[in-house]
């Protein structure tokens, strides 16, 4: 079947110009992920939603990131007047419910913002 | 648990040689243990996991041991071949809930052909 998609892949935007990042999960899957991965590093987390509502939204570094889930669908993570240190691979997993499980990783978005 | 210490956050084996990565948890209750391995440019992708009723799970060359006691698991490769040659992070579920995982800093393993 398929697995995690993002779109898009790559994006380019100028300082302070919104933008919006979407995942599709696995169907079925009820929990959703999204990381932040900047170059060499680690993962982290910023937010986390089962089913439409996001249980932990701790790790949003700022005000100006926010993320909408449709359902147990669709994700978009959106970050308005994006700065330079944005920049970064934004990764999306999804898992099934009922406990820790594997999360499956999309391919990434990789922002660059100039 | 919110905090997982990873060891070392680099590595270089020769191959054919033996790579061990360490992680230590902080919450006792923690039941679920996963290690994931990134390639350059690739997404994350778990390789083996265990959980807190076990002690041991192998999958090939590949283990993956866990102590309670000590609250540490670690990931044991051997025979390693070039393409092991990768990120490896470990991670533990959040204290927050069962579902949500927190992962290490990563070990960055080089295999020397």
């Amino acid at each position: 079947g398929a697995g995690v998609s993002q779109s898009p892949s790559n994006k380019v935007t100028e300082k302070g110009k919104d933008v919006e990042l979407r995942c599709d999960p696995i169907s079925g899957h009820t929990a959703l992920y999204w990381y932040r991965q900047r170059l060499g590093q680690g993962l982290e987390f910023l937010i986390y939603f089962q089913g439409n509502s996001a249980p932990d939204k701790s790790g949003l570094p700022s005000d100006r990131f926010s993320a909408e889930r449709t359902g147990e669908s669709v994700s978009t993570l959106t970050i308005q007047r994006t700065q330079q240190e944005d920049s970064a691979v934004y990764l999306c997993a999804s898992s099934f419910r009922g406990g820790p499980n594997e999360q499956f990783f999309g391919p990434g978005t990789r922002l660059t913002v100039l | 648990g919110e905090n997982v210490e990873q060891h070392p956050s680099t590595l270089s084996v020769q191959e054919g040689d033996s790579a061990v990565i360490k992680c230590t948890y902080s919450d006792s209750a923690s039941n679920y243990f996963p290690w994931y391995k990134q390639e350059l440019g690739k997404r994350p992708q778990l390789i083996i996991d265990i959980r807190s009723n076990v002690g041991e799970k192998k999958d090939q060359r590949i283990a993956v041991t866990l102590n309670k006691t000590a609250k540490h698991f670690s990931l044991h490769i051997t025979e390693t071949q070039p393409e092991d040659s990768a990120v490896y992070f470990c991670a533990e579920p959040s204290n927050f809930g069962n579902e949500k995982l927190t992962f290490g800093t990563g070990t960055r393993l080089t295999i020397i052909p």
